[in-house]
């Protein structure tokens, strides 16, 4: 069964400092997406990206955030600056279709 | 604006007994509807989806959904629940132009001896 991978799994992180979190989406898949679950609450949409652009992102998804798809199979987060509040549990997802996603594991970022 | 309200923050059965966990939903036109569930620590798995036409839906795990417009209602059922079932459950709608999937508070599901 094709998967989402993203690494790492678990990013620790200074405060003010940049990250970026990875995702391979299943090949063949077309829309991109990431969310992030903060602990004890529900899972929330930060981006989606289709046809090498964004097609629309959440207020979350401020200056702070970019997303990139450099090479046509990686698909990457940036947070610019770290936040306590940046803190949480960031969930890539691939879809072809008009079906439900794939998503993947998961990176769990810390910022300290 | 869309909002998925699951009810019930968690419920606890007793192996073997039936399982409904509840889902509602507001969107203006006809939902894509999902269910997603989460063992600890792990990613979202895609039990079950709705499109269109039957309202009856068949998912992963034994898992089944039934449609209920007039109700606005996507609850999830499962005959005999396992101890393995225990895990947060998700619903979620489909929704917007970049199809974003707007998901619930989740309910979690403690299953006992």
């Amino acid at each position: 069964e094709p998967e989402v991978t993203q690494t790492p799994s678990h990013q620790v992180t200074q405060m003010g400092q940049e990250v970026i979190l990875r995702c391979v989406p299943i090949s063949n898949h077309l829309y991109f997406y990431w969310y992030r679950q903060i602990l004890g609450q529900k899972v929330e949409f930060l981006v989606s990206f289709y046809n090498n652009e964004i097609s629309e992102k959440s207020e979350i998804f401020d200056d702070q955030f970019s997303v990139e798809r450099p090479d046509g199979s990686n698909f990457t987060l940036k947070i610019r600056s770290t936040k306590l509040e940046d803190s949480a549990m960031y969930f890539c997802a691939s879809r072809r279709d008009e079906g439900g996603y794939t998503f993947g594991s998961g990176t769990r970022l810390t910022v300290v | 604006a869309q909002s998925v309200t699951q009810p019930d923050i968690h419920i606890t059965v007793s192996e073997g007994a039936s399982l409904e966990l509840r889902c509602n939903y507001s969107y203006g036109a006809t939902p894509y509807l999902f269910w997603y569930v989460q063992s600890p620590g792990q990613g979202l798995q895609l039990l079950l989806k709705y499109f269109s036409g039957d309202t009856l839906v068949q998912g992963i795990k034994g898992f089944e959904a039934e449609f209920k417009r007039s109700q606005s209602s996507f609850n999830l059922r499962k005959p005999s629940v396992h101890w393995s079932d225990a895990a947060e459950y998700f619903c979620a709608v489909g929704a917007g132009g970049g199809f974003k999937t707007i998901f619930g508070a989740g309910t979690r599901l403690f299953v006992k001896a």
